[in-house]
Parts: C-alpha cells; structure tokens; sequence
C-alpha cells in the first residue's frame, strides 16, 4: 500500500525556520495538505493543495513541493506551532493517506 | 456554522460490531465528500474510509477492507460507518471529518468518538 514518509521529530529554536518534509511516490500528480494537530484537540488544516494557506492560518506557514517531496515551512517559530503535523495526499487509484506525523519541538 | 457530530462509540469485545453515526449541519451535506479518520491512543492519524458527495464512489484503506462499511444519508444530512469484526487494534478516536476536494483537504472535523475493542 502507498505510504508517505515524514521524519518522526524537528526541533527548532523561537525565531527559527523548521522545515518538514514528506515523501511519496505519488507526490507529483497529487496534491498535498498539511494539518497540525494539539494535544486533544483534532486536526486544523494549514496547507492545502501543496502551497495554499487557508484563512486564518499565519503567514510564517508555507508550503512547497520538489518531485516526490512536499515540504511544511514554518518561518519565525512561535512557541505556539509546537505541534504535531501531518501530511495527507493521495495514490494514484484514489485512496487516502497520512504520513506517519512529525512532532514539532519548540526548544 | 459548520458543525459535525459523531457518536456511537463504546466498548466492544473483539469480533463485535458497533455503528458509528456523524450528525452534520451548517453546509450543503449533499455538495461534499466525507470521511472517516481515526488516531489510535499516543499514535498517528490514519484515514479509513471515504464516500463521494453522491455516494456512487467509496474507499477504505486495506485494514479494515471486508470489515467496515461507509454509507450516507444526504437526506438527514448523515454519515455512517458500520463495523464489523472488530479487533483489539481498531481501538481509536474515531473522527468524521468534510472533505472539501476529492483528494482530501479536510476542512471541518468532528470533535471524535472513542471506539475500544476489548474482552
């Protein structure tokens, strides 16, 4: 089955850039979207269609795509966005996927 | 607003059934895809299933294919997901969620229900 793959952990200093990468095979035919989740709280989406920012969502996220890689890009970390983020995309028959999720770390 | 609302989680012993239900409201129920997602306990999200706005089009991810089934009902603005034969590892938070593209992008989530499979 199709699997996306993000690192399991990113740690950044306030002020920082941190950068989240996910991988899959799939990734340059199908659109990407990127979620953050909080402890008890469900997910909010913050990227949708690999680069869009939904309203609402600050500036400092942003979101790329390079061949099989899609990347989260938080500029200026707050100690707020310490979360855990995941990619979601799907493969080529039509299912759905997430990525195995990466905790951000706002040291 | 938009609202979603899932209940219908419990506790069941493995091998049971359980049907999960998702009240939505406050949009166009008929004009979008739905979704179940869960995230078992400490663990990662994990889609399950999807159903078209229409419901001529569903899928569901390979564990709980033969297992589970999605449906709707776009006249009482409802999402449903029975299942079946359940197992120890099916115990999860279960959300339903808006799909506001056929490839993802869920806009709008439910708050969970809790699904626990044990004997």
């Amino acid at each position: 089955s199709y699997e996306l793959t993000q690192p399991p952990s990113v740690s950044v200093s306030p002020g920082q850039t941190a950068r989240i990468t996910c991988s899959g095979d799939a990734l340059p035919k199908q659109y990407s979207y990127w979620y953050q989740q909080k402890p008890g709280k469900a997910p909010v989406v913050v990227i949708f269609k690999d680069t869009e920012r939904p309203s609402g969502i600050p500036e400092r996220f942003s979101g790329s795509s390079s061949g099989t890689t899609v990347t989260l890009t938080i500029s200026g970390v707050q100690a707020e966005d310490e979360a855990d983020y995941y990619c979601q995309s799907s493969d080529m028959i039509g299912a759905w996927v997430f990525g195995g999720g990466t905790k951000l770390t706002v040291l | 607003q938009v609202q979603l609302v899932e209940s219908g989680g419990g506790l069941v012993k493995p091998g049971g059934s359980l049907r999960l239900s998702c009240a939505a409201s406050g949009f166009t129920f008929s004009d979008y895809y739905m979704t179940w997602i869960r995230q078992a306990p400490g663990k990662g999200l994990e889609w399950v299933s999807y159903i078209s706005d229409s419901g001529t089009t569903i899928f569901y991810t390979d564990s709980v294919k033969g297992r589970f089934s999605i449906s709707r009902d776009n006249a009482k603005n409802s999402l449903f997901l029975e299942m079946n034969s359940l197992r120890a590892e099916d115990t999860a938070v279960y959300y339903c969620a808006r799909a506001h593209s056929s490839s993802g992008d869920f806009d709008y989530w439910g708050q969970g229900t809790l699904v626990t499979v044990s004997s």
